[in-house]
């Protein structure tokens, strides 16, 4: 099993419409949940951080923890062509000083 | 305040040959990890170094190395090299203690042919 799960798509979704990104994680110890996007030939992008159970919300972009079920979700309200890219979600295992990243998601959002 | 930045940005080398990538820190910022991202794959630890010393390595060989230096930039060395080290190498800096998450720099890609 891999320590941070998640699907990797393509998601497609109309302009418009709300994107959801799934992640999974092995480990309760985990303290501290990311997510990062990232466009074709670039680097990782942070965009989000969410460390306590219940949703944060940032702009058109909202994070998701729930501990006791191991996952964390990205939700994207009126998506954008310009949102497609990939998604990858980092967590920082606990005791670890490094983030583990999943291997993406790739979302598709079409005019 | 400036960003983190990597050089250089592209690089070709041939198998069995050796490669140095460099990373300058962000401002402020104490501590540099190393990440290798695959084709398709998310980004995987490779190492990180705090005060110049290594202090804390993820799953790759030793012919996988690196330095920092008393003004927190850091190299990643790589011997011997592999088809499969093809990859985009990715430096994050951050400061020793922080529950953030890392900003990376721009990246190197390498083509190892």
């Amino acid at each position: 099993q891999k320590e941070v799960e998640q699907n990797s798509g393509p998601l497609s979704v109309p302009e418009g419409a709300i994107a959801s990104l799934n992640c999974t994680y092995s480990d309760r110890g985990s303290q501290s949940f990311f997510w990062y996007r990232q466009y074709s030939g670039k680097s990782p992008e942070l965009i989000m951080s969410i460390y306590s159970n219940g949703d944060k919300e940032d702009g058109r972009f909202t994070a998701q923890l729930n501990k006791a079920s191991q996952y964390v979700s990205l939700l994207i309200r009126d998506s954008q062509p310009s949102d497609s890219a990939t998604y990858l979600c980092a967590v920082r295992i606990g005791g670890r000083r490094a983030l583990t990243f999943g291997s993406g998601t790739r979302l598709q959002v079409q005019p | 305040e400036t960003g983190v930045t990597q050089s250089p940005t592209h690089l070709i080398k041939t198998r069995g040959q050796q490669v140095t990538l460099r990373c300058s820190s962000q401002s402020g910022h104490n501590t540099v990890s190393w990440y290798q991202q695959a084709l398709g794959q998310g980004p995987q630890f490779i190492f990180q170094y705090y005060r110049e010393e290594e202090n804390g390595r993820g799953n790759f060989p030793p012919r996988f190395s690196g330095l920092q230096f008393p003004n927190y930039s850091s190299e990643l060395n790589v011997n011997a090299l592999e088809l499969d080290d093809s990859a985009l190498y990715l430096c994050a800096s951050s400061q020793a203690g922080q529950l953030g998450g890392y900003t990376f720099g721009s990246g190197t890609r390498l083509t190892v042919v």
